[in-house]
């Protein structure tokens, strides 16, 4: 599976929205994007993925440059909760394949 | 409360000693996953299963550890002869297939070797 380069850490204005990139140059054809996010003491949590095409949900959006080489995580607007660590994983849809986690972004929303 | 769950949720032990972790998975869920996290650190996986069938181990999981997953229900996560060094958040996972986005973890177990 293609390695991932995130930011070590971010910060972001309550309210704002919070833009997380993530790089995957090696990313290959049948390989998707996964973003979770690992709230203090909990495991972590599922928020978007996709292949292609932007993506949209309820907790987030994201946005898969054209060439497939990096993404934005976006937060639209970013409440205090949100305050967590993110990981971008690019991960096969091969069946023996498992998320591998790399050191994420740690994001800190402030008041 | 239908998610992952496990127990206990913090463990003491004395180096040496051994220890067992549950894991009790989403029910509809055929895939389980081990994973530890040092402080700091994203999540490093050990070992999945498929079913009842173990199916991968990573080589962190060195001989004093083993896995089981009777029936294909819940786990257990044995860790004999702790280590100062086996200190660390584990994490259990289910899922329905392979696909990376169905993933749910449970609260984590959090061992502590004195």
């Amino acid at each position: 599976d293609a390695k991932t380069t995130q930011p070590t850490s971010m910060d972001c204005a309550e309210g704002r929205a919070a833009n997380l990139p993530c790089n995957h140059s090696t990313i290959s054809g049948n390989e998707y994007v996964y973003w979770y996010r690992q709230i203090h003491s909990q495991g972590p949590q599922y928020i978007i993925h996709g292949l292609k095409n932007n993506e949209t949900n309820e907790m987030a959006s994201l946005i898969i440059t054209e060439d497939r080489k990096s993404s934005t995580l976006i937060l639209p607007h970013a409440t205090l909760r949100d305050t967590a660590v993110y990981y971008c994983i690019v991960l096969g849809d091969n069946a023996g394949n498992m998320l591998t986690f790399g050191g994420g972004t740690r994001l800190m929303v402030k008041p | 409360d239908t998610g992952v769950s496990q127990n206990p949720r913090h463990k003491i032990t004395k180096r040496g000693q051994n220890v067992t972790f549950r894991c009790d998975p989403i029910s509809e869920h055929n895939r389980l996953y081990w994973y530890r996290q040092t402080l700091g650190q994203g999540p490093e996986f050990l070992t999945y299963f498929q079913n009842e069938a173990q199916l991968e181990k990573s080589r962190l999981l060195s001989d004093r550890f083993s896995a089981e997953r009777p029936k294909g229900s819940f786990s257990t996560l044995e860790i004999q002869r702790t280590e100062q060094g086996d200190s660390a958040m584990y994490l259990c996972a289910s899922s329905l297939d392979s696909g990376g986005y169905g993933y749910t973890f449970g609260s984590g177990t959090r061992l502590t070797v004195v």
